[in-house]
């Protein structure tokens, strides 16, 4: 039983259009993430929801826009896809609620690579 | 605030030798540090991590690591390589609020046989 499970595994689209990305966890957690790794491997936070609620919202574009129907599920939505956001996009999840410290670790999905032509 | 640095994005050993990978960190508040391991096209698993208590971890696969407070250090050990650790290696520190993780730029490990 997968604990963190994201959808599509790769998606290959042309510039222009609109995609998305679907993660789901089964671990309880109340907090997720969506990172993106790039070419470099450096991997940034683009957004985090801690129960439905955006609680980080890096310098993001705002082609990118992220989805929380509850607390088990955070989607990300790319509209207008550029040459740039080619990258792998990674989903997390967390025990630790927003604006506390949190000591629990990070448990990540396998990835979504994404490829813009 | 939070950051981590690990030096040298690139490390190679010869298998059965010594792996040495650099983590330093920089936190305003205790830190939480953690090392993560991503084997290619797979997501990132935890390797260990230091929250309190004893400052020397150990992790899955023989790996281990010393929390040294006044190198402010994480580095990341294991006796004797064997292939099956050639990956990327992330170090990692927490302790912000909003649940905060900071990873470093990583560093890729090559095993020689």
């Amino acid at each position: 039983d997968t604990a963190v499970s994201q959808t599509p595994k790769y998606l290959v689209t042309q510039m222009g259009n609109d995609k998305s990305i679907k993660c789901e966890q089964n671990l309880g957690h109340d907090t997720m993430y969506w990172y993106k790794q790039d070419s470099k491997k450096f991997l940034k936070i683009m957004f985090s929801y801690n129960n439905k609620e955006l609680i980080i919202n890096e310098t993001v574009p705002n082609r990118f826009s992220p989805k929380s129907p509850d607390k088990a599920h955070l989607n990300l939505h790319i509209n207008s896809l550029e040459l740039g956001d080619s990258a792998v996009y990674f989903c997390a999840s967390s025990q630790g609620s927003g604006g506390t410290l949190n000591t629990g670790e990070l448990f990540f999905g396998e990835g979504s690579r994404l490829t813009v032509l | 605030a939070q950051s981590v640095t690990q030096l040298g994005s690139h490390v190679s050993v010869s298998e059965g030798a010594l792996v040495l990978l650099r983590c330093n960190y920089s936190s305003s508040v205790p830190p939480y540090l953690f090392w993560y391991v991503q084997y290619p096209n797979q997501g990132l698993q935890l390797l260990l991590k230091y929250t309190t208590g004893a400052t020397l971890v150990k992790g899955i696969n023989g790996f281990e690591a010393e929390f040294k407070k006044s190198e402010t250090s994480f580095h990341l050990t294991k006796p004797s390589a064997h292939m099956s650790d050639a990956a990327e290696y992330f170090c990692a520190v927490s302790g912000g609020t909003g649940n905060q993780f900071y990873f470093g730029t990583g560093t890729s490990l090559t095993v020689i046989p």
